[in-house]
């Protein structure tokens, strides 16, 4: 079973610019999650969501952070424009949605620097 | 999500049991008690869950103790790739659904 695939893995941009993350999850996860992890924290959910449905976006910055999840498959999430402070691993994370008994499974994450 | 305290660093022979325990007096009785682990640079992983009674599975065992206060994470021999941050979690459930909210976790370091 392929795992939780995301790109890309590095990304290094100055202030201001914009960037965009990938992540395709395991097949037939109905749940995908986005996840930020700044260094020596442990991560911090962005976005939930349930096919292409929102259903948890309370700790996402929205006046720069974006995410979609066109047709319940993949997902995007971006940033326009990039602060200092958004350097951190962000992490991708799906499930299969059993209530209450439901494991994530993440991807390697792509490690963002903002200069 | 209950809170959950976990010590913050733990170190561990290698080939012995590491014991890693977790604290969550507030949890209530129908959240379950997760277990993760984050090998460095690496997205964090699953190993074990349970809500009463104790769980193994062939990664380790987690013990719940009778009034769900709290719990221990045990994996039975230590190896170095064990290294990691290991993360006790209560979600919330209800409207929260599986949502997880990360603490510091703790530190194993398994040495030779």
């Amino acid at each position: 079973e392929a795992g939780v695939a995301q790109s890309p893995r590095y990304k290094i941009i100055e202030k201001r610019q914009s960037v965009a993350f990938w992540c395709n999850p395991i097949s037939g996860h109905a749940t995908l999650y986005w996840y930020q992890q700044i260094l020596g924290q442990g991560p911090k959910l962005l976005i939930q969501f349930q096919n292409n449905g929102v259903v948890d976006d309370s700790q996402l910055p929205k006046d720069r952070f974006s995410a979609e999840r066109l047709k319940g498959v993949d997902s995007t999430l971006k940033i326009q424009p990039a602060k200092l402070e958004d350097s951190a691993v962000y992490l991708c994370a799906s499930s299969s949605a059993v209530w209450n008994q439901e494991t994530q499974y993440f991807g390697p994450g792509t490690r963002l620097l903002v200069l | 999500d209950a809170k959950t305290t976990q010590p913050t660093s733990m170190d561990c022979a290698e080939g012995r049991a590491a014991n890693l325990p977790c604290n969550h007096s507030t949890i209530s009785g129908n959240e379950y008690v997760y277990w993760y682990r984050q090998i460095h640079s690496q997205g964090p992983q699953y190993i074990i869950h349970g809500l009463k009674n104790n769980e193994t599975n062939e990664m380790a065992s987690l013990i719940i103790t009778e009034d769900r206060k709290s719990s221990t994470l045990i994996l039975p021999h230590a190896t170095l790739r064990d290294t990691a941050v290991y993360y006790c979690i209560a979600p919330e459930g209800g409207t929260s659904y599986g949502k997880l909210t990360f603490g510091q976790g703790t530190i194993l370091t398994v040495h030779p």
